[in-house]
């Protein structure tokens, strides 16, 4: 399995990050898998974001659940992530990963930097 | 801040041995939960090094080793070579936020 993140370098503040990770070698709808969203900051600290479950049911960080949408299009093995009202605060490299029924994370893309500007 | 808590640095000479701890609270690892370590080179992907406390992947050498105590954990490395050289972090799940939470990373130097 292997994923890729794909979207914008560059967003302006108040505006929506749209991030996607396209999925290969694997289905995201079956498995026990938490297809996940996990963003570093500048500074080195990672924060989790979020997952779909192969499901469909979605599980938030409260900090961001107000601004948070993660969605998914199995028949493009992909997932994705809206984070709107962005601020500099958003700024970070944004991984998508696959979570474990044990709750780690056994597969990274290689993340996306998003930059949110003024 | 983040929720688990690491060293910011941890050193040693090649083929020495190093420890980095990892220290939570009663809603996750003192709770019971899992911990779980990434071994992070910058500009690549986060790698999983231990998973549930004690067990490697395939393919990490058994110079890498996970152990758990109440709240407390750490991670061993033994006969450290230059390529250990990484960030270092451990993650847990957390019933408070009901999702995963990160330690604040370790930065290994290989002297």
């Amino acid at each position: 399995v292997q994923l890729q993140e794909s979207g914008p370098g560059l967003v302006k503040s108040s505006q929506t990050v749209s991030l996607t990770c396209t999925v290969s070698g694997g289905s995201i709808n079956s498995g026990g898998y938490y297809w996940t969203w996990i963003r570093q900051y500048p500074g080195k600290g990672l924060e989790w974001i979020g997952y779909i479950y192969y499901s469909g049911s979605t599980y938030y960080n409260p900090s961001l659940k107000s601004r948070l949408t993660i969605s998914r299009d199995t028949s493009k093995s992909q997932f994705s992530l809206n984070l709107r009202s962005v601020t500099a605060a958003d700024t970070a490299v944004y991984y998508c990963a696959r979570g474990d029924g044990y709750n780690y994370a056994d597969k990274w893309g290689q993340g996306t930097l998003v930059t949110v500007s003024s | 801040h983040s929720v688990l808590t690491q060293p910011p640095s941890v050193s040693g000479a090649p083929g020495q041995r190093v420890t980095i701890s990892c220290t939570g609270t009663n809603s996750n690892i003192g709770a019971g939960y899992d911990v779980h370590w990434y071994q992070h080179l910058p500009g690549t992907a986060p790698k999983l090094l231990i998973y549930r406390n004690t067990y490697r992947p395939s393919g990490v050498p058994d110079r890498f080793s996970g152990s758990k105590s109440g709240a407390s954990t750490s991670l061993a490395i033994t006969g450290l070579l230059a390529e250990d050289e990484a960030d270092y972090y451990c993650q847990s799940f957390d019933t408070s936020l009901s999702g995963w939470v990160f330690g604040g990373g370790t930065k290994l130097t290989v002297l």
